[in-house]
C-alpha cells in the first residue's frame, strides 16, 4: 500500500499569509492529489499530478496553486490565505490500480483568522 | 453539478443490525465505484469497490450492491458493529485516474 504523510496536522495561519501544506508519499506513484473535505460537501478534489512538474486544475482550484518538484513530493500552496479556505486538506497518492484506488493522508485542519 | 449523491447526511443502526448506505450518481461513462470510510481527524480509508460490469462485491461483512440502470449503488454492512461508526464516501471512477465524491453518510452503530 501507499503510505502518505502530511507535514501538519492543525495549523492556524492569519488572513493574507502564504501557507504551505506539504505531502510525501512513499511509493512510486505516478498520481497525487489534493482534495479539501467540508461539511455537507464531501471530498472535492483542487488539484492533481501526473508526474513531475506537471499539474491539472480540479474542480475547486480557485484561490490555490501546487507544485511537483519531486515525484515523492506534492505540495499545496494558498498564496494569500483567506477564512473560506478554512478547511480539513486530504492529500491522496495512486489512482494507478483498475478501480483508481487512492491512498489518503492523515489530513491537515487549516484555520484561517 | 453533483455528479455522485449520498441523500442521507447520517444514518443510526443498532449494533447487530444491518447498515444501508446508498449512492447515487448521473455520469453513464463511470467504469468503478468505490467506498472510503472516514474516522475524524483521519484520512479516508478504501473499503469495497465494484466494477461497472458486476451488480455485486462482498468482502466480509461489507458488500456493494450496483444497479446500472437506476445509476444507483448501496454498501451494506452486517451486523453492524460500534467499530463502524463512521463518515462514508461513496466515489466513482471514470477518465483520468480521478475519483469524484459524494458528499458522505455519518453511520453511527449504537449498543
Amino acid at each position: 500500500d501507499v503510505k502518505v504523510t502530511q507535514s501538519s496536522r492543525y495549523l492556524v495561519k492569519r488572513t493574507g499569509e502564504k501557507v504551505f501544506l506539504e505531502c510525501v508519499q512513499d511509493m512510486d506513484h505516478e498520481n497525487m492529489f489534493w482534495y479539501r473535505q467540508d461539511p455537507g460537501l464531501g471530498l472535492r478534489l483542487i488539484y492533481f499530478s501526473y508526474d513531475v512538474k506537471m499539474k491539472e486544475k480540479g474542480d475547486i482550484p480557485e484561490g490555490y496553486s501546487v507544485s511537483r518538484e519531486k515525484k515523492e513530493r506534492f505540495s499545496l500552496i494558498l498564496e494569500s490565505a483567506s477564512t473560506n479556505q478554512t478547511s480539513m486538506y486530504l492529500c491522496a497518492g495512486g489512482g494507478i490500480s483498475s478501480y483508481n484506488e487512492q491512498f489518503f493522508g492523515p489530513g491537515t485542519r487549516l484555520t484561517v483568522l | 453539478d453533483q455528479q455522485v449523491k449520498q441523500n442521507s447526511p447520517s444514518l443510526s443502526v443498532q449494533e447487530g443490525r444491518i447498515s444501508i448506505l446508498n449512492c447515487d450518481y448521473t455520469n453513464s461513462m463511470f467504469d468503478y465505484f468505490l467506498w472510503y470510510k472516514k474516522y475524524p481527524a483521519e484520512g479516508p480509508t478504501f473499503l469495497i469497490s465494484i466494477s461497472s460490469i458486476k451488480d455485486k462485491n462482498e468482502d466480509g461483512r461489507f458488500t456493494v450492491f450496483l444497479n446500472k440502470s437506476a445509476k444507483h449503488l448501496s454498501l451494506h454492512i452486517v451486523p453492524s458493529q460500534p467499530g463502524d461508526s463512521a463518515v462514508y464516501f461513496c466515489a466513482a471512477s471514470g477518465t483520468a485516474s480521478k475519483l469524484t465524491f459524494g458528499t458522505g453518510t455519518r453511520l453511527q452503530v449504537t449498543l
